[in-house]
């Protein structure tokens, strides 16, 4: 099993571009978040699905988008970057549609990706 | 609102010398607290979970326990390799399903 993946590693925008961060998961895993981490402030975590078709926001889900069509990606997109959205992004998965806390609640992060806004 | 507060923001302690990492929690009903580790450029890579007041978990030098306000993880004789960013987390049955992260507290362990 690969896990987690996440692509690009690194990504350098320009202000007011759009692009999509990549997530897979090859688990089966039913539960799939996208966090960012920025200095100072920790993890927060911007969406989550529990399942295919299902989604809803976290603590600062503004400026981006996302969808689940499929178990296994949860792309996270930027429809017009902002310098404020220069950070480390992480997706992560858990086995059960309860997520952490749940039954069967470890929950697997992906290697990151840093992205800049310029 | 669901709050974690970890301290020391950065520890610093020669090979051998155990020390524990502190975090506070305020939250509606705790669901789990949650210990990550993580490398420079690296995911957090999950280490324990605690769900219940006088709870402990052990792995290796590790050891976390838990009481209504607050986790502990204890560091017994701690090597180099030992260093990294703790980080924790709880889950509320206000929030389930949404992780609440500290800022973490960095260990640095000299040899």
């Amino acid at each position: 099993n690969a896990g987690v993946t996440q692509t690009p590693k690194f990504q350098v925008l320009k202000t007011g571009q759009s692009m999509t961060l990549q997530c897979a998961q090859d688990m089966n895993h039913e539960y799939m978040s996208w966090y960012r981490q920025d200095p100072g402030m920790g993890l927060r975590l911007i969406h989550y699905s529990v399942g295919a078709g299902i989604t809803d926001q976290g603590e600062v889900p503004n400026g981006y988008n996302v969808s689940r069509s499929t178990t296994e990606d949860f792309p996270l997109r930027l429809l017009s970057a902002a310098p404020s959205q220069t950070s480390v992004y992480f997706c992560a998965s858990t086995q059960g549609r309860g997520g952490p806390g749940g039954f069967r609640d470890t929950q697997y992060f992906g290697p990151g990706t840093r992205l800049t806004v310029l | 609102e669901d709050q974690v507060t970890q301290s020391p923001e950065a520890l610093r302690l020669q090979e051998g010398e155990s020390s524990s990492l502190n975090c506070s929690y305020t939250v509606s009903g705790l669901r789990g607290l949650f210990w990550y580790r993580q490398d420079p450029g690296k995911g957090p890579e999950f280490l324990f979970t605690l769900y219940s007041a006088g709870e402990e978990k052990e792995k290796e030098r590790l050891k976390a326990t838990l009481t209504k306000k607050e986790s502990f993880l204890h560091i017994t004789a701690p090597k180099p390799e030992d260093s990294a960013t703790y980080l924790c987390a709880v889950t509320s049955r206000g929030n389930t399903g949404k992780l609440i992260f500290g800022q973490g507290t960095t260990l640095q362990v000299k040899p």
